[in-house]
């Protein structure tokens, strides 16, 4: 069983549509994340989840918004995209989100978003 | 967190061990080194961490220098399927916040 899934793997779509990414971990992991990984290949982190609360957010525009139905489940929403939305987006988790447990990051395969 | 440096690129003969360097000259006391790596298309995945001994576990091994200000991480048999980009980070936080994936460097093994 894959431990973090993320859907779709590929999605392309056009300029100021909304479009979602799902992501699930069946690891039973406190902490969620979301991560951009652009053309250049920073990784960047967008948002962090822990026990269904935002904990971090990143300066990421208001038209992305995560969203986590429960401790499993980290979902992105994408409003009105844009050219500049297209990277790779990747899904992690930890079972710890902070402190002095310093726990290894699980990620998913990542969801290439093409804007046309 | 302390800013990492790290070659940009290696090659490795196949079989050989793979050793992959890593400067953190303004690493603080309470920081570990985690080593992650990322194959083409693939999302990152861990590989080891530490905070002042060496550590060993059945991906790789990794070194610390005694001051903490360079470590090296060891594949001690490279194969094909480890030719990835390779991301050495010093953080103090643990889980994934902030954990800052800079350029990394990419290792090519060669059979």
């Amino acid at each position: 069983d894959t431990a973090v899934s993320q859907t779709p793997k590929y999605l392309v779509t056009q300029m100021g549509n909304d479009k979602s990414i799902k992501c699930e971990q069946n690891l039973g992991h406190d902490t969620m994340y979301w991560y951009k990984q652009d053309s250049k290949k920073f990784l960047k982190i967008m948002f962090s989840y822990n026990n269904k609360e935002l904990i971090i957010n990143e300066t990421v525009p208001n038209r992305f918004s995560p969203k986590s139905p429960d401790k499993a489940h980290l979902n992105l929403h994408i409003n009105s995209l844009e050219l500049g939305d297209s990277a790779v987006y990747f899904c992690a988790s930890t079972k710890h989100g902070g402190g002095a447990m310093n726990t290894e990051a699980f990620f998913g395969q990542g969801t290439r978003l093409t804007v046309v | 967190d302390a800013k990492t440096t790290q070659p940009t690129s290696m090659d490795c003969a196949e079989g050989r061990a793979a050793n992959l360097p890593c400067n953190h000259s303004t690493i603080s006391g309470n920081e570990y080194v985690y080593w992650y790596r990322q194959i083409h298309s693939q999302g990152p995945q861990y590989i080891i961490h530490g905070l002042k001994n060496n550590e060993t576990n059945e991906m790789a091994s990794l070194i610390i220098t005694e001051d903490r200000k360079s470590s090296t991480l060891i594949l001690p048999h490279a194969t094909l399927r480890d030719t990835a980009v390779y991301y050495c980070i010093v953080r103090v936080e643990s889980g994934a916040n902030n954990l800052f994936f800079g350029t990394g460097t990419r290792l090519t093994v060669i059979p």
